[in-house]
């Protein structure tokens, strides 16, 4: 089972908002809502952003918003700011024989 | 407090068996809905999910991956341990260690190690 497909790179000024896309199969995203976002800063472990779909957790802002229609599902971070600076990743719950597939990651970069 | 944090050889040779050893604490893998998952990343690729273990000792491995990997708990020690047979220079990565939201399904991590970073080469 390969990848979910995300966009390299995506950009933004302070302020702004971005949307990062994650695209899958009906046999992932598109079959479940079980899709989450982690945000990873260079050399540290993923944090958890989204769950189920559009759950945030504790402590997470709601700049931070998941949406999801049909295999596509959505990371909008509304009013950028430099921290939000970071490689995102996408992840899907896959069905009994395989618990899950990640993203390809994209980076996102606050001009 | 929640903590996780992998521990284990950072070289290993091509063909060798890796064990690496998660010990957590804040949680218990006796309580109903709670799990550990691996995860590598390759250095400047993307994460890639390996192996998950339930309280319930239900186990789940990636498709891609399954005949190589063994997942196991010690409740009272509070470990999960990964073992990845015949190693190769492609394994190289950063290797994580996470705790399953209880209940979710998927790849839902809430708590992460620092991870451990593993070379493969001879």
């Amino acid at each position: 089972q390969s990848a979910l497909t995300q966009p390299p790179s995506a950009s933004g000024s302070p302020g702004q908002s971005v949307a990062i896309s994650c695209t899958g199969t009906s046999s992932d995203v598109g079959g479940y809502n079980y899709v989450s976002w982690y945000q990873q800063h260079p050399g540290k472990a993923p944090k958890l952003m989204i769950y189920e779909v559009s759950k945030r957790p504790s402590g997470v802002p709601d700049r931070f918003s998941g949406s999801k229609s049909g295999n596509t599902a959505s990371l909008t971070v509304s009013g950028l700011q430099a921290e939000d600076e970071a490689d995102y990743y996408c992840a899907s719950y896959a069905g009994n024989n395989n618990l899950g597939v990640f993203g390809t990651g994209t980076k996102v970069t606050v001009l | 407090q929640i903590t996780l944090k992998e521990s284990g050889p950072t070289l290993v040779k091509p063909t060798q068996t890796l064990t690496l050893t998660c010990t957590f604490s804040g949680f218990s893998l006796t309580t109903s809905g709670v799990g550990v998952g691996w995860i590598r990343q390759p250095p400047g690729k993307a994460l890639e999910w390996l192996a998950l273990i339930f309280w319930d000792d239900d186990k789940g491995y990636s498709p891609f991956l399954k005949s190589r990997l063994t997942i196991t708990k010690d409740t009272s020690k509070n470990q999960v341990v990964l073992t990845m047979t015949n190693m190769d220079p492609v394994d190289t990565a950063t290797y994580y260690c996470a705790r399953i939201i209880p209940w979710a399904y998927g790849p839902t991590f809430d708590y992460w190690g620092r991870g451990t970073l593993v070379t493969v080469s001879s």
